[in-house]
């Protein structure tokens, strides 16, 4: 079957760095997504790998092992605002059909 | 600007009654899709689109249906044989199925009174 885990919840202090882990059992493996998603409100994309190697966008970096199955998302330099549920996602391939499927979301508390 | 829209935010609904969320997008995407979001539970695909006139199920898709008539628009109709429909509804698109990136919809709370 086809799995993705993460983390349920992890507490990081303001200024400070944080990584997420997500780890992945999946055939047709065809990307990884990093979402965000504050409360009550719609994910928004994060960063995309699809080779392995790291990621950097701004605060936010995103690294891909595809032999290992993992990834993880690195955030520095911790905001307050940066408290939220974090979703990784896996694009699956399978002929004509591209689906992703979806981890449960690592929700990050920022305490002052 | 560009964006896809939910509406409405918050929904409440009498049990046995059907129910439609409207999803909306300018971005001229052909991808489109529906998820539900539960507590403790990750997204999961009720319906998707990849061109108009065409959609397909996807893991949970009893008790819904969809249209897709206009690239713009992409419908979720919660039925009443939907047996627990209270939950956080999303829609999103891409440009290409299964695309680079998904754009979300603020998403639609439905609460069945």
């Amino acid at each position: 079957g086809q799995n993705i885990d993460q983390p349920t919840e992890m507490t990081a202090t303001e200024g400070a760095i944080v990584q997420i882990n997500c780890t992945y059992q999946t055939s047709g493996f065809n990307g990884l997504f990093w979402y965000q998603q504050h409360a009550g409100e719609a994910p928004t994309f994060l960063s995309y790998n699809v080779l392995d190697g790291l990621e950097e966008k701004g605060r936010f970096s995103s690294f891909l092992s595809r032999s290992k199955g993992y990834s993880y998302l690195l955030l520095k330099e911790l905001q307050m605002k940066d408290s939220a549920s974090y979703l990784c996602a896996v694009r699956l391939y399978a002929g004509n059909n591209r689906k992703l499927i979806w981890g449960l979301g690592t929700s990050l508390a920022v305490n002052p | 600007d560009g964006g896809i829209t939910q509406s409405p935010k918050y929904l409440f609904r009498k049990e046995g009654q059907n129910v439609t969320l409207s999803c909306e997008q300018n971005l001229n995407h052909d991808a489109m899709y529906w998820y539900r979001q539960d507590p403790g539970q990750g997204l999961r695909l009720i319906y998707y689109s990849q061109i108009v006139n065409d959609f397909q199920k996807g893991d949970i898709a009893e008790g819904y249906s969809v249209s897709r008539e206009k690239k713009e628009s992409f419908p979720l109709t919660v039925t009443s044989a939907q047996k627990n429909p209270t939950a956080f509804y999303l829609c999103a698109s891409s440009m290409t199925p299964g695309g680079t990136e998904a754009f979300f919809g603020q998403g639609t709370r439905l609460t069945v009174v």
